[in-house]
């Protein structure tokens, strides 16, 4: 069974241009988030889409958000990018439920913004 | 005060060994709890849910206290592939719910 992809591996941008990251959940999750972990800290929840719709937020500025599409694939994108936008974005995803499920992860996209 | 708080380490333990680490968890509405390792500038990957009950696989077992909102995992006869970064991770629960919370992680290096 395929795991969590995401595109692209890595992607260097400058400061004040828009990302768009990709990911592709398990074959039958219907729930993706998004977290991002900057150098030296841990994972932080920026977002979750279920069923197509935003269901929770972490604290982020708007500049951050993101959709998710009819075959559950979701895009996450970051605009007016910053230094501190440098990170690994990871994405995951769970199977239908409540939002408690496992969540299982893809191997993220290494973001780097000078 | 953090969401999850876990015990750094590090860990530098024989093969063979028996090791446990801890962590403690704020919200009470906290609902799923589990066990994540990561390696090195790799994906945090799924060892194991935690339960009221205590679980066991294999080697890991786990356990979870939620009137003291403690939860460990123990790793019996330790094996050099077991070293990586331990992730303690709990769910919000309540209007956080969805999002994981994760610990600053423990590292074990296993050493033969």
């Amino acid at each position: 069974e395929a795991g969590v992809t995401q595109s692209p591996t890595h992607l260097i941008k400058t400061r004040g241009q828009q990302a768009t990251l990709r990911c592709s959940p398990i074959s039958g999750h219907t729930s993706v988030y998004w977290y991002q972990q900057a150098l030296g800290l841990g994972l932080q929840f920026l977002l979750w889409y279920d069923e197509g719709e935003e269901r929770n937020r972490g604290n982020f500025p708007p500049r951050f958000s993101g959709r998710q599409f009819p075959n559950y694939s979701s895009e996450l994108n970051v605009n007016a990018l910053e230094l501190e936008d440098s990170a690994l974005y990871l994405c995951a995803s769970s199977g239908p439920g409540a939002g408690n499920r496992e969540q299982y992860f893809g191997p993220g996209t290494r973001l780097t913004v000078t | 005060r953090k969401e999850v708080e876990q015990d750094p380490g590090p860990f530098n333990v024989p093969e063979g060994a028996t090791v446990a680490f801890n962590c403690t968890y704020s919200n009470s509405a906290s609902q799923s709890f589990f066990w994540y390792r990561q390696d090195c500038r790799k994906e945090p990957k799924l060892l194991m849910s935690v339960y009221s009950s205590g679980n066991e696989d294999g080697r890991f077992t786990a356990q979870l206290n939620r009137a003291s909102q403690y939860i460990s995992l123990l790793i019996r006869d330790s094996k050099l592939s077991d070293s990586a970064t331990y992730l303690c991770v709990v769910n919000g629960g309540g209007s956080t719910l969805g999002r994981l919370y994760f610990g600053r992680g423990t590292q074990l290096t296993v050493w033969p």
